[in-house]
């Protein structure tokens, strides 16, 4: 089954404490991207990837770190989370191009106190 | 610079009635449109695409969506609304490099 895998799904944890969400697809997808969402404010881009080895910033860069090593995983990284960084993150895949659906991940909900 | 404007934050309809959900674009070049659909503790479902061609599309669960190049809009529609379409609903604008989504809307039914 084609899918965008995130985990954890959810995870409560203290300013400082350095964290990776996980994220995998197995679409051969060479797009990449993560997104959080925020009452009012919808969908924002955090970082994308256009596939190995590249990454680019999104709207909301700051505190954010990602990595494309392999074509399948695309981690987001927190090396010191704040508690503005409380949010749902969603992670995408797509084949390459402006006409192609992108796969959404079931979300990682992120609490950080 | 490519944008996505939503107007309505939150609709109400009763089960049985008609739904017309917004969606208005900003993109110079011929535009790629999708609308998603978030349930409750959901990750996005995609709902219907427009690339080209015939203007009303047809998506899954009933929807559709008329692209109007004049009005720059995309709206979404549906003639009989069920209580489980209850959820948020982005509209999105595809490019080469990035999606652009709206900041949603969220819909009720009430019975």
């Amino acid at each position: 089954e084609a899918q965008v895998t995130q985990n954890p799904r959810y995870l409560i944890t203290v300013t400082g404490k350095k964290l990776t969400v996980t994220c995998s697809q197995n679409m051969n997808h060479e797009y990449m991207s993560w997104y959080r969402q925020d009452p009012g404010l919808g969908l924002r881009q955090i970082y994308y990837s256009m596939n190995v080895e590249v990454t680019d910033k999104g709207d909301v860069p700051e505190g954010y770190k990602v990595s494309r090593k392999e074509k399948r995983n695309f981690p987001l990284i927190l090396e010191s989370p704040s508690p503005n960084q409380t949010s749902l993150y969603f992670c995408a895949s797509r084949r390459q191009g402006g006409n192609t659906e992108a796969f959404f991940g079931q979300g990682t909900r992120l609490t950080v106190v | 610079a490519q944008s996505v404007t939503q107007p309505d934050i939150h609709i109400t309809v009763s089960e049985g009635a008609s739904l017309e959900l917004r969606c208005n674009y900003s993109y110079g070049a011929t535009p790629y449109l999708f609308w998603y659909v978030q349930s409750p503790g959901q990750g996005l479902q995609l709902l219907l695409k427009y690339f080209s061609g015939d203007t009303l599309v047809q998506g899954i669960k009933g929807f559709e969506a008329e692209f109007k190049r004049s009005q720059s809009s995309f709206n979404l529609r549906k003639p009989s609304v069920h209580w489980s379409d209850a959820a948020e609903y982005f509209c999105a604008v595809g490019t080469g490099n990035q999606f652009y989504f709206g900041t949603g809307t969220s819909l009720t039914v009430i019975p």
